[in-house]
């Protein structure tokens, strides 16, 4: 089974920019959860979909949305970035279930200037 | 609501010697809780999880963890460091309710002297 992967690796924006990031999912697995991950710190969730539902929300303000494909693969989109919006995301993809493993993927890093 | 808090930062072992990495948390429920762990420039890998079935829980490289209700604690442990143990450790928190959160701690850095 392909694991989760994520693109771009790498990406430099500016302030005020809006940048898309995508994550497809591994074979089986219908539910997709976003992170953010600042240097030096845990992951923080930003949200999760389940068959295109976004389906829990962490503390991110709406300018982070996200959407979820029928194949199960995953958007996630920032507006307005922020200097503090650097950092690496990351994406994981698991079967239903907040008790189901998390399988994650390399993660997106992106940098604000 | 929940939380989980990684007692150290930073943890130096030498390499043959027992891990203990230390993780308390809080929830209003019954929590799922998990172990992952982040070597440098790779992706997040699942060490191990708690789902209330057994309170030990044995999980990937010789490592395992033992859920302690009263104590509110949940530390992962090895018997023996190796040098490729070390990586970032994160403890993690969820509950039931599909739109939980899901709470990482702040991670422990695991270095093994040799």
């Amino acid at each position: 089974e392909t694991g989760v992967t994520q693109s771009p690796t790498h990406l430099i924006k500016t302030r005020g920019q809006q940048v898309t990031l995508r994550c497809s999912s591994q074979s089986g697995h219908n539910t997709v959860s976003w992170y953010q991950q600042a240097l030096g710190q845990g992951p923080q969730f930003i949200f999760q979909y389940y068959r295109e539902e976004e389906n829990g929300r962490g503390n991110f303000p709406p300018r982070f949305s996200g959407l979820q494909f029928p194949n199960y693969s995953s958007e996630l989109n920032v507006n307005a970035l922020e200097l503090d919006d650097s950092a690496l995301y990351l994406c994981a993809s698991s079967r239903s279930g907040i008790q189901e493993t998390q399988y994650f993927g390399p993660g997106t890093r992106l940098l604000v200037l | 609501a929940q939380s989980v808090t990684q007692l150290d930062s930073h943890v130096s072992v030498s390499e043959g010697t027992p891990v203990l990495l230390r993780c308390n948390y809080s929830s209003s429920y019954s929590p799922s809780l998990f172990w992952y762990v982040q070597h440098p420039n790779k992706g997040l890998q699942l060490l191990l999880k708690y789902t209330s079935a057994a309170t030990l829980v044995k999980g990937i490289n010789g490592f395992e963890a033992e859920f302690k209700k009263s104590e509110t604690s949940f530390h992962l442990t090895k018997p023996s460091a190796h040098m490729s143990d070390a990586a970032e450790y994160f403890c993690v928190v969820s509950g039931y309710s599909s739109a939980s959160k899901i709470i990482f701690g702040s991670g422990t850095r695991l270095s093994i002297r040799p």
